[in-house]
């Protein structure tokens, strides 16, 4: 069964340094989604990206995170300068159609020291 | 915004009982209410889903009900097993390009 996949598990780094999440979506799908799960909060969204371009962007989305379809398989998040708030767990997710029937990956725990 | 609330946030059944999670929704508006099952380790499954057009919708041992007048929907597991056992999340979704909203989900035990 095809799935989302995502490296690395996790991801440990200092605070103010840069870090790159990646995740390769269901080969035919199209849009692809970033969420996070702080520890015993909500999943909440991040990003939409469809068309090579952001389709919708959070609060949390600011000018310190950023998405990249660099090829025709992976979709990165990059978090320019790391805060002790972007702890989490940080899904992907891909749809063959809009907003439904999400499939996410495993997730990249991000500990930020 | 869809604000979306969910309750028990734990729940602990035996095995061969029934479970039943609820969440409530704030936007009358939205019109597809997803809920997704995740393993330790694993990111959210979709387990089934439901449109606002449907009161009822049932895949096997899991059904999904929908009160569009009270803004609720509720996940039903009967004759429930070990590997049930997982946390659950339900999600709201407006439509358009706005993104899917979840509750804050329901870690279910099922005891043998």
């Amino acid at each position: 069964e095809p799935e989302v996949t995502q490296t690395p598990s996790h991801q440990v780094t200092q605070m103010g340094q840069e870090v790159i999440l990646r995740c390769v979506p269901i080969s035919n799908h199209l849009y692809f989604y970033w969420y996070r799960q702080i520890l015993g909060q909500k999943v909440e969204f991040l990003v939409s990206f469809y068309n090579n371009e952001i389709s919708e962007k959070s609060e949390i989305f600011d000018d310190q995170f950023s998405v990249e379809r660099p090829d025709g398989s992976n979709f990165t998040l990059k978090i320019r300068s790391t805060k002790l708030e972007d702890s989490a767990m940080y899904f992907c997710a891909s749809s063959a159609g809009g907003n439904e029937k999400l499939f996410f990956g495993s997730g990249t725990q991000l500990s930020v020291l | 915004g869809e604000n979306v609330e969910q309750h028990p946030s734990t729940l602990s059944v035996q095995e061969g009982d029934s479970a039943v999670i609820k969440c409530t929704y704030s936007d009358s508006a939205s019109n597809y209410f997803p809920w997704y099952k995740q393993e330790l380790g694993k990111g959210p499954q979709l387990i089934i889903d439901i449109r606002s057009n449907v009161g009822e919708k049932k895949d096997q041992r899991i059904a999904v009900t929908l009160n569009k007048t009270a803004k609720h929907f509720s996940l039903h597991i009967t004759e429930t097993q070990p590997e049930d056992s997982a946390v659950y999340f339900c999600a709201a979704l407006l439509g358009g390009n706005t993104p899917l909203v979840f509750g804050k989900g329901t870690r279910l035990s099922v005891i043998a």
